[in-house]
């Protein structure tokens, strides 16, 4: 059974600061991975995706990929109390569908 | 604009009945993905479909159907195989050469009465 492991949470952040969210997955041939954000009765929104292994930023979010590890994780920098959250991680395996983890949630009091 | 539809947002089913989740894209993807999701829980994936006419199972596709007649259509039955249907069902598609991610719908909260 193909899995994405995720710390539960929650975890808890001052406002400003770096909230760290990791990730493990169980698949090797897995290709690419993807984080998102999904807020109380809301659908998930995209964050960022990262194929190749190092770090990707985009603006507070980097993400870091290690496929010899087969980890993956999401800093957020200069957190704010909009980013209060639960962040799914996902992978995927070309040709099939993305495979999800349970969710970290996260909050980030100000 | 360009986005997915589900419909209804909210859907009550009584106890042996069959109901039919909406799922409409206008973005021009090949594939398109039928998810569950329970308080606390992550997504499981029910159905895929990457072509028109053809579609497989995902993790959990007892007691639910799907049917993929146009590219832009990809509806679930939940049927009275289901015991346990009350969740928040997730319609999402994507382009199928290079994955960037998956755009969701907005949900179906579907409860039993």
């Amino acid at each position: 059974q193909k899995e994405v492991e995720q710390n539960s949470g929650p975890l808890s952040v001052p406002e400003g600061a770096i909230a760290s969210l990791n990730c493990t997955y169980s698949d090797r041939g897995s290709q690419s991975f993807f984080w998102y954000r999904q807020y109380s009765g809301k659908s998930p929104e995209l964050i960022m995706f990262i194929y190749s292994n190092g770090d990707k930023e985009d603006g507070r979010f980097t993400a870091q990929l290690n496929k010899a590890s087969q980890y993956v994780s999401l800093l957020i920098r200069d957190s704010q109390p909009s980013d209060s959250a639960t962040y799914l991680c996902a992978a995927n395996r070309a040709g099939t569908a993305l495979i999800f983890g349970k969710g970290t949630t996260l909050s980030v009091s100000s | 604009d360009g986005g997915i539809t589900q419909s209804p947002k909210y859907l009550f089913r009584k106890e042996g009945q069959n109901v039919t989740l909406s799922c409409e894209q206008n973005l021009n993807h090949d594939a398109m993905y039928w998810y569950r999701q329970d308080p606390g829980q992550g997504l499981r994936l029910i159905y895929y479909s990457q072509i028109v006419n053809d579609f497989q199972k995902g993790d959990i596709a007892e007691g639910y159907s799907v049917s993929r007649e146009k590219k832009e259509s990809f509806p679930l039955t939940v049927t009275s195989a289901q015991k346990n249907p009350t969740a928040f069902y997730l319609c999402a598609s994507t382009r199928t050469e290079i994955n960037y991610g998956y755009t969701f719908g907005s949900g179906t909260r579907l409860t039993v009465v």
